[in-house]
């Protein structure tokens, strides 16, 4: 089953406002989680680093005043995409790092947000 | 820099066995990772493998890794038409920040 889950999972919102994708991890304590964006047909791109308790670490040519990320528990994070325009229009999918039944560091995937601005 | 190639496409046939390759550059690469990705749907683990590895197999999933020439293969045995998605290798750059490769799209034909 998963182990992150992102809600909602399909979101279409007028352009202007704002729209929040919410990651949790189950059944583990996620310190780390990451924000990627994916557009079609390409590779991920990573756009934050989110420790809970901090500020989050932008990629380079990241607006962090326009994605705002919140990683207030060791389960929850969230993405708020702030005055959306079409541009923004993409598949995000944030990813939580934690231990696997060997004991290693593994990075799981949220099923990802399809966000459509119109 | 960071750059991760992969081939962008690979077409089989069921029951055959698909090798999909990957490139990666950072050589302080700890884990390097093998996702699924279907369609409009986000990313699926398949497998990792530790870089003091040389081979790692889980059922149907060979990984190989070679850092002299950096690089990673995904061996997947008897083919289904199920496997057709595409697939991810990724790096671990530090602070568990992953790079990932262009996609390989896997086509399985009946």
């Amino acid at each position: 089953g998963a182990v992150v889950s992102q809600h909602p999972s399909r979101v279409i919102c007028k352009s202007g406002t704002s729209v929040k994708i919410e990651c949790r991890s189950l059944d583990f304590q996620a310190t780390t989680m990451f924000w990627y964006r994916q557009f079609p047909k390409q590779s991920l791109m990573l756009m934050a680093t989110s420790n809970e308790g901090s500020k989050a670490t932008y990629e380079q040519g990241v607006e962090k005043d326009k994605f705002l990320i919140n990683h207030a528990s060791l389960t929850l994070s969230t993405l708020t995409v702030t005055s959306a325009h079409p541009e923004d229009s993409s598949f995000y999918i944030c990813s939580a790092r934690g231990r696997d039944r060997g004991g290693g560091n593994t990075i799981y995937f949220g099923e990802g947000s399809w966000l459509t601005v119109v | 820099g960071e750059d991760v190639e992969q081939s962008l496409f690979l077409s089989v046939r069921e029951g055959d066995s698909s090798v999909i390759n990957c490139t990666y550059t950072d050589s302080s690469s700890t884990y390097l990772y093998w996702y699924k990705q279907e369609p409009g749907a986000g990313l699926q683990l398949l497998t990792y493998i530790f870089s003091n590895m040389d081979m790692k197999q889980d059922q149907r999933l060979t990984v190989l890794l070679n850092k002299k020439d950096k690089h990673l293969s995904l061996r997947i045995a008897d083919t289904q038409t199920g496997d057709s998605a595409i697939y991810f290798c990724a790096e671990n750059t530090g602070f568990q920040k992953l790079v990932f490769g262009t996609g390989t799209r896997l086509l399985v034909s009946p």
